[in-house]
């Protein structure tokens, strides 16, 4: 069992490029979740997806940001024409599904815009 | 509004010692609570996790309490060692929601 699988682990784009970060759920997980920490802050909450579904994506920037969790592959959270303020690291969680179910959380892509 | 408040902020405390950390919440109706450790660099690890009718849970030297009416956490290390330095996060679920509440997290640090 490979646990939650982020890559990259480190990723540096230059201000207007785009960032892909992929999370692979673990075995048997149909649900993801995507946050965003920036230093010396919490968690922030950004997205919520169930296989081929957007179920709340209330914590994401309206402009620029998307996710997607396709039938097959990865889920992948994409960032276009990054800033700066971008640079975070972002963690991608995976459940079996419902409130009472622990999450599992990857390790992270450390995003660096320059 | 939901909300899960953590404190102290950051801590420093001697290896070998003990140590206690708080967490008040408003998530409401309460379903559960988790306790995470997230070491620098690394994604959040579970601790604990607890459910209305539990007060208590204990994982090695960790133990976990929750006082449900006064909507109240704990997380209690036990003889600290270096390795516990990390940031540990309260985080909390309402019933029917699938979106939890995270506090920001106290920010340990264990000197030898």
């Amino acid at each position: 069992n490979a646990g939650v699988m982020q890559n990259p682990r480190h990723l540096v784009r230059r201000r207007g490029q785009e960032a892909r970060l992929r999370c692979s759920p673990m075995k048997g997980h149909s649900h993801v979740y995507w946050y965003r920490q920036l230093p010396e802050e919490g968690l922030k909450f950004m997205v919520y997806l169930q296989k081929e579904n957007i179920i709340d994506e209330s914590g994401m920037p309206k402009e620029r940001f998307s996710a997607e969790f396709p039938k097959e592959g990865p889920s992948i959270l994409r960032i276009q024409q990054v800033v700066r303020g971008d640079s975070a690291a972002y963690f991608c969680a995976s459940s079996s599904g419902g409130e009472n179910y622990g999450y599992t959380f990857g390790s992270g892509t450390r995003l660096t815009v320059v | 509004k939901n909300q899960v408040e953590q404190s102290p902020q950051s801590l420093i405390i001697l290896e070998g010692k003990n140590c206690t950390l708080q967490c008040n919440y408003t998530v409401s109706p309460f379903s559960n609570l988790r306790w995470y450790k997230q070491d620098t660099g690394r994604g959040p690890v579970s601790l604990t996790i607890m459910t209305f009718s539990e007060n208590t849970k204990s994982n090695g030297r960790y133990t976990a309490t929750l006082d449900a009416d006064t909507k109240q956490s704990s997380l209690h290390i036990t003889a600290s060692q270096l390795s516990d330095s990390a940031s540990y996060i309260c985080v909390v679920s309402g019933q029917g929601s699938y979106i939890p509440t995270f506090g920001r997290g106290t920010s340990l640090i264990v000197h030898p």
